[in-house]
């Protein structure tokens, strides 16, 4: 049972253009979720989280955002920049159980 | 900020022989250690959960007794795979929750690439 579902494996997008990564769950009872990013060989590198009690969370040229009614949550990357190639992993987890469960990861291409 | 150290980085070993693999948080102490496991083009499978000082807990279908999990102190955390195999061969990742967890997350290592020959 997949309960973080990552349906697309791979999005190319232009430089400087928006990347948008999408996550979707099942488990209501996830209320907090991250995204990492991994290149290959490498252990994920944690990029920016959300709570449920929000529904947009901002770091920079990273935006999470929320929407529990449809438990889906994004990525967006604006702008996109070559250095953004790489795997994306959303996770969720119940605050407190510690546990992560991750998505099947989005690979991300970003041509020049 | 935070850092994992995972050793060794990758490690080759023959069918029948156990590997060891340590995660070792620097600058911050983990009472708490996850470990995963990565097949190609797969997600990050949690596999275990080791607690410094008591017994690791296992996720459904992973054998206690060939991947051995030990959390002797608050720095350390090991995994040990026993009598290895083939299927065994994957990429092995430790992490650990990085207070406050809201802010900075989870702290992954660099991770391990078994290949059993």
């Amino acid at each position: 049972d997949q309960q973080v579902k990552q349906n697309s494996p791979s999005l190319s997008v232009q430089e400087g253009r928006i990347s948008i990564l999408n996550c979707d769950y099942t488990n209501s009872m996830f209320d907090y979720f991250l995204w990492y990013k991994k290149y290959p060989a490498e252990g994920p590198t944690f990029l920016i989280s959300i709570s449920s009690i929000k529904d947009k969370n901002e770091d920079g040229r990273f935006t999470v955002f929320l929407n529990k009614s449809a438990k889906h949550l994004s990525l967006h990357i604006v702008p996109s920049q070559p250095g953004d190639s790489a795997v994306y992993f959303c996770a969720a987890s119940v605050q407190g159980a510690q546990k992560l469960v991750f998505g099947q990861g989005t690979r991300l291409t970003i041509n020049p | 900020g935070a850092v994992v150290s995972q050793h060794p980085s990758r490690v080759i070993c023959k069918s029948g022989t156990s590997v060891k693999i340590e995660c070792r948080s620097l600058d911050f102490q983990a009472t708490t250690m996850f470990w995963y496991r990565q097949f190609p083009k797969q997600s990050l499978m949690l596999m275990a959960t080791s607690n410094e000082g008591s017994k690791a807990t296992y996720e459904q279908g992973v054998e206690k007794d060939k991947f051995l999990i030990n959390h002797a102190s608050l720095t350390l955390s090991t995994l040990t795979v026993t009598s290895a195999h083939p299927e065994d061969s994957s990429f092995y990742i430790c992490s650990a929750p990085t207070a406050p967890v809201s802010l900075y997350g989870y702290t992954f290592g660099s991770g391990t690439r078994l290949t059993v020959v």
